[in-house]
């Protein structure tokens, strides 16, 4: 059971811009980075942001995250066909040392 | 390049064990964590645990403990994750990714994934 909550869908049309909220818990979120993975059907996941904002090397500008209290959200703009995936927020969990979790999961549909 | 490379697709019945390796290359092995995370049909994704390439230490999430063991060979920088007592709900497929022993970088490079089938 995921404790980091998010919605179970959003959609834009292209161009658009998108955001999708992660709520998670003064143990997770509030006391750790966050973490943005895309996730396209039958593929890997993919690291979109990491350290709360940072986009790794190769990951377009459109993609941008931020961090409050105990939730994040990340904002997909311009959108495009190619980004119709499943989005998922994680954290480190410190109310049991060394723990990771994942979101709920988003999944984001170009209309 | 930097990859990781996961070993086959399994079909196991119930009650039997699976282990699914994980080759890496082209970085510094025990320069990182190496996370295992699962995803059911139709589920979303679910972290199972880590193990430290370097000290060989694990972390597993509790729902997992007692069937799960992660290791590792450093001679052939390769990881391993073992599940016993296999149950039709642990058919899934399973992902290997590493991250940074430091700097907090994300699970940045991921492996292929593995299908594990369970039916009897």
């Amino acid at each position: 059971q995921s404790v980091l909550t998010q919605p179970p869908s959003a959609s834009g049309t292209p161009g658009q811009r998108v955001t999708i909220s992660c709520s998670g818990s003064s143990s997770n979120i509030g006391s750790n980075y966050v973490y943005w993975y895309q996730k396209l059907p039958g593929t890997a996941p993919k690291l979109l942001i990491a350290r709360n904002n940072q986009r790794p090397s190769g990951v377009p500008d459109r993609f941008s995250a931020s961090k409050s209290g105990t939730s994040a959200s990340l904002a997909i703009s311009g959108l495009r066909s190619e980004d119709e995936a499943d989005y998922y927020c994680a954290a480190w969990d410190d109310s049991l040392t060394g723990l990771y979790v994942f979101g709920t999961g988003t999944k984001v549909t170009v209309l | 390049q930097v990859q990781v490379v996961q070993s086959g697709a399994e079909v196991k019945k119930p009650g039997a064990s699976v282990k699914v390796s994980c080759k890496a290359s082209g970085f510094t092995f025990t320069d990182y964590y190496m996370h295992w995370v699962r995803q059911a049909p139709g589920q979303g994704l679910e972290w199972m645990g880590w193990i430290n390439l370097n000290s060989g230490g694990t972390r597993y999430e509790p729902r997992f403990q007692g069937r799960v063991t992660m290791s590792r060979d450093t001679s052939i920088s390769t990881s391993y994750m073992e599940l016993t007592s296999l149950r039709s709900d642990d058919t899934a497929v399973y992902y290997c990714a590493r991250e940074a022993l430091s700097g907090w970088a994300g699970m940045d490079v991921w492996g292929q994934g593995t299908t594990v089938t369970v039916s009897s």
